[in-house]
């Protein structure tokens, strides 16, 4: 069974910093590409940043690009989240989520096949 | 950054009507690279449907996508007491992956 487990969230003050972590299991971790998505309270879902499979791609949204990191530990089917210089509008639960694949694993068929329960990051003095 | 506009922003419809959503894209998604997905209350988002039309696994069959280019709709054939939720579209076909802003089907 495909499992992504988010942790690592919290209230943090404005110009903070955070990192957070999404373990997965139930599948080869090493061969997919993986997300970040956010969703502030009320709101709707956004894409914050993707890392290929051997970390060789990564891409942010302009809204965090230069403050968050993604990373990714193919030995320990972990992939991380570091974000720093937080700001209030940063708040939101944070989803990790897998890239979807056929069922050989190879051939990218679109879209985010499995999130995690989702992590929420608290910005606020 | 390619914007997704959708609509109607909410839909209010009884169990067993036909909702139609919209997804309009501000400049045309290459290969249909567009995915829906739903969400409930609580609950991490589900894929729908991915490359404008075909169905994720699982998903029933009254669940169907159209469209190319910067026009998209999702239609459920006939509504069921559990797909009263949350939809958004996602493109995946450049980056920025945005999203839609949602439109929530609410029962009337």
């Amino acid at each position: 069974e495909v499992q992504l487990v988010e942790s690592g969230g919290g209230l943090v003050k404005p110009g903070g910093s955070l990192r957070l972590s999404c373990a997965a299991s139930g599948f080869t971790f090493s061969t997919y590409t993986m997300n970040w998505v956010r969703q502030a309270p009320g709101k709707g879902l956004e894409w914050v940043s993707s890392i290929s499979s051997s970390s060789s791609y990564i891409y942010y949204a302009d809204s965090v690009k230069g403050r968050f990191t993604i990373s990714r530990d193919n030995a320990k089917n972990s992939l991380y989240l570091q974000m720093n210089s937080l700001r209030a509008e940063d708040t939101a639960v944070y989803y990790c989520a897998r890239d979807h694949y056929d069922s050989s694993g190879y051939y990218y068929e679109g879209g985010l096949d499995y999130w995690g329960q989702g992590t929420l990051v608290t910005v606020s003095s | 950054e390619i914007v997704l506009t959708q609509s109607p922003g909410t839909l209010s419809l009884s169990p067993g009507e036909r909702a139609t959503l919209s997804c309009r894209a501000s400049q045309s998604i290459s290969s249909s690279y567009l995915a829906w997905y739903q969400q409930k209350p609580g609950q991490a988002p589900r894929l729908l449907i991915y490359g404008a039309s075909s169905r994720a696994t699982g998903i029933p069959d009254r669940f169907s996508g159209s469209g190319s280019g910067t026009d998209f709709t999702l239609t459920i054939s006939r509504l069921e007491p559990e797909d009263f939720a949350v939809y958004y579209c996602q493109q995946y076909g450049s980056s920025p992956r945005t999203f839609g802003q949602g439109t929530k089907v609410e029962i009337k």
